[in-house]
Formats: structure tokens, sequence, C-alpha cells
């Protein structure tokens, strides 16, 4: 079965500096990974995928990031930090070809100071 | 419709009482999940269906936890004998098809509080 760990459930960064928040995953076959943010009280929202395209993956609002097959790590990052990045974001996993259900990890709250 | 759809956006109940939460997913998305969101806990999966048939209810937590989808569009979530540990924002998210490459779209929950 797939699962999602994401290091770190609280990350601060000043506002212009680098965005790192950091996915590692668990399949035992290829597989989807996705990013969504949670501003808060709304719902989720898909920033990007990896459908086994290209590894480097460039989603919306500036951020990207890279499937790492050998270190099984979907890290998101974003070169400079807004203070509309301020929200929580979710990493996420599916099988190709398995189960239709996406398994999410716990979440990293992101703070952007001034 | 353009989004999900979820009602109500908010819901307290009275311990022991049962709940019924609404889902309107993407016009032509044959694909309907729903979570549950707890503090600090992530989102956990609930049932997924596909079409009006649900292939996948293992995150169901108990007996007193049902869905049902009708005409391959709204879903109905329902929660028998409300207990304080179900107070949790339920969100719904749907996909064109059942599959993970598409990713979902979601709503915008509902937040359950049980007193």
């Amino acid at each position: 079965a797939q699962s999602v760990t994401q290091l770190g459930s609280h990350v601060s960064v000043s506002e212009g500096a680098l965005v790192l928040l950091r996915c590692n995953y668990s399949s035992s076959v290829p597989p989807y990974l996705f990013w969504y943010v949670q501003y808060p009280n709304q719902g989720l929202q898909l920033l990007l995928k990896y459908t086994s395209a290209a590894t480097l993956v460039k989603g919306i609002n500036g951020f990207e990031a890279e499937f790492k097959k050998s270190e099984t790590s979907f890290h998101l990052t974003k070169p400079s930090a807004h203070m509309s990045d301020a929200a929580e974001y979710f990493c996420a996993v599916s099988e190709q070809g398995g189960s239709e259900k996406l398994v999410f990890g716990k979440g990293t709250k992101l703070t952007v100071n001034p | 419709g353009a989004g999900v759809s979820q009602s109500p956006s908010n819901k307290v109940t009275e311990k022991g009482k049962d709940v019924e939460l609404r889902c309107d997913p993407i016009s032509g998305h044959t694909a309907l999940y729903w979570y549950r969101q707890s503090l600090g806990q992530g989102l956990e999966f609930l049932i997924y269906f596909q079409g009006n048939s649900a292939p996948d209810k293992s995150g169901l937590p108990s007996d007193r936890f049902s869905a049902e989808r009708t005409g391959g569009s709204v879903s109905t979530l329902t929660i028998q004998r409300t207990q304080q540990e179900d107070s949790a924002v339920y969100l719904c998210a749907s996909s064109p098809r059942g599959r993970g490459l598409y990713g979902y779209t979601f709503g915008s929950g509902t937040r359950l509080t049980v007193v």
C-alpha cells in the first residue's frame, strides 16, 4: 500500500526566501504524485502533479516539484516566498493501475514572515 | 456545476443525532470521493464512487457511516448516532474518471461539530 511522509508539520520562511517542503512516498508500483494547497476555511486546490512524464513539474503560483525515484521524494519548492503563499500544503500519492484513491500526507503549514 | 458544492458548510449537532452531508460534484465527473480532515491528522479516505457504485468503501470508520450516490451525480454521506470523535471537516472531491492520474477537484467541505 502506498503512503506519504511530509517532514515538518510547520515551516516558517521570510518573504523572498526559498520555500522547500519535503515529501517522501512509498509505493509498490510507479506512482502518481500530487501537491495540494489549502487556504484557511477553503477546500484543497491542486498545485501540480507528476504522472510519469517530465520529472520536473511546474505548477501554479511559481511552485515546482521534482520527482526523484532513487530518493522516493517529491519535494515542493518556490524560489521566492510571498505572503500570499501562507497556507497548508499536502502531498499525495496514488498508484498507477492500482487503487483509485489518493493517499495524503499529514500536511505542512507554511508561515511567511515579512 | 462549475465546482464541487457541499452543503451545509457548517453543522452543529447533538451527540446521538443523525446527520446527512451532501455533495454535488462537477457535472460529468464519474468519480466521487469522501475524505475526513481532523485537526493534525491530514486527510483520511472514507469512500470512493464510480458512477453509483462504491468499489472502495474501506475507509468508513464504522457501520454508523454510510454513503450513497444517485444518478451518477449527487452523493450523501450519512452519520448515524453521532459521537464527539466524528467532529471534523468532511471533504468531497470529484474526478473525470476514477484514476489518480487526473487528481481531484475538492469542495470547500462541511465542518461537523458534535456537542
